[in-house]
């Protein structure tokens, strides 16, 4: 596709239930990223894959966060039993992958849990 | 943690004045991009310096780099009501996967 897609653009969810947040990166792009913003907060690490290597996951901040990225390309991240402090936007984004190369961000997913 | 710390955390100047932001990191860096968002949502890059360069111009736009300091700035020239947005400076860690870390951001906010 011509940019980074994410969706839902928006979601809320009752606490307790589970949700998925997918991500499609530009066609090509090696790395992938996903980060979390709370309101008027920077952006925090979650986690990032790249190529075939095993993903680095030392941003999730509970076990109750995983993420997958199936064939290179699509992402998905899942929150468990969503708590209220998991309301945030998350954001993808993708890159080449290679030294001194930038990111290239979707629009976030904005979730808001009740 | 945080790798970067935007300066100030805020900003409020006049169209036409300059903006100065300023980002500290805490490690050793690949390169240091600075990015722009709007509305609370995707995130825009503006340009990207590497570890061995000390400036950079894009535009309106000039960024340094002070690897000895560990610290970078952003100065927009002649700002515009336009340039309004948040400002983040991003550092790619010297380590095997590149990945990108972001600062907490500057609020820049231009005033007709």
């Amino acid at each position: 596709g011509a940019g980074v897609s994410q969706s839902p653009s928006n979601k809320v969810t009752e606490k307790g239930k589970d949700v998925e947040l997918r991500c499609d990166p530009i066609s090509g792009h090696t790395a992938l990223y996903w980060y979390r913003q709370s309101l008027g907060q920077g952006l925090e690490f979650l986690i990032y894959f790249q190529g075939n290597s095993a993903p680095d996951k030392s941003g999730l901040p509970s076990d109750r966060f995983s993420a997958e990225r199936t064939g290179g390309s699509v992402s998905t991240l899942t929150i468990q039993r969503t708590q209220q402090e998991d309301s945030a936007v998350y954001l993808c984004a993708s890159s080449l992958g290679a030294l001194n190369t930038e990111a290239f961000f979707g629009q976030g997913t904005r979730l808001t849990v009740v | 943690s945080q790798q970067g710390e935007e300066d100030p955390q805020a900003l409020s100047i006049q169209e036409g004045e300059n903006a100065t932001m300023n980002c500290s990191y805490k490690t050793s860096i690949n390169n240091l991009q600075w990015y722009r968002q709007n509305s609370g949502r995707g995130l825009v890059h503006l340009i990207l310096i590497r570890s061995n360069e000390r400036e950079k111009h894009s535009g309106r736009l000039r960024v340094t780099l002070d690897t000895s300091k560990k610290s970078s700035s952003l100065l927009i020239t002649a700002s515009r009501a336009a340039d309004t947005a948040s400002y983040f400076c991003a550092t790619a860690v010297v380590d095997s996967s590149y990945k990108l870390i972001f600062g907490s951001g500057t609020r820049l906010l231009v005033r007709p």
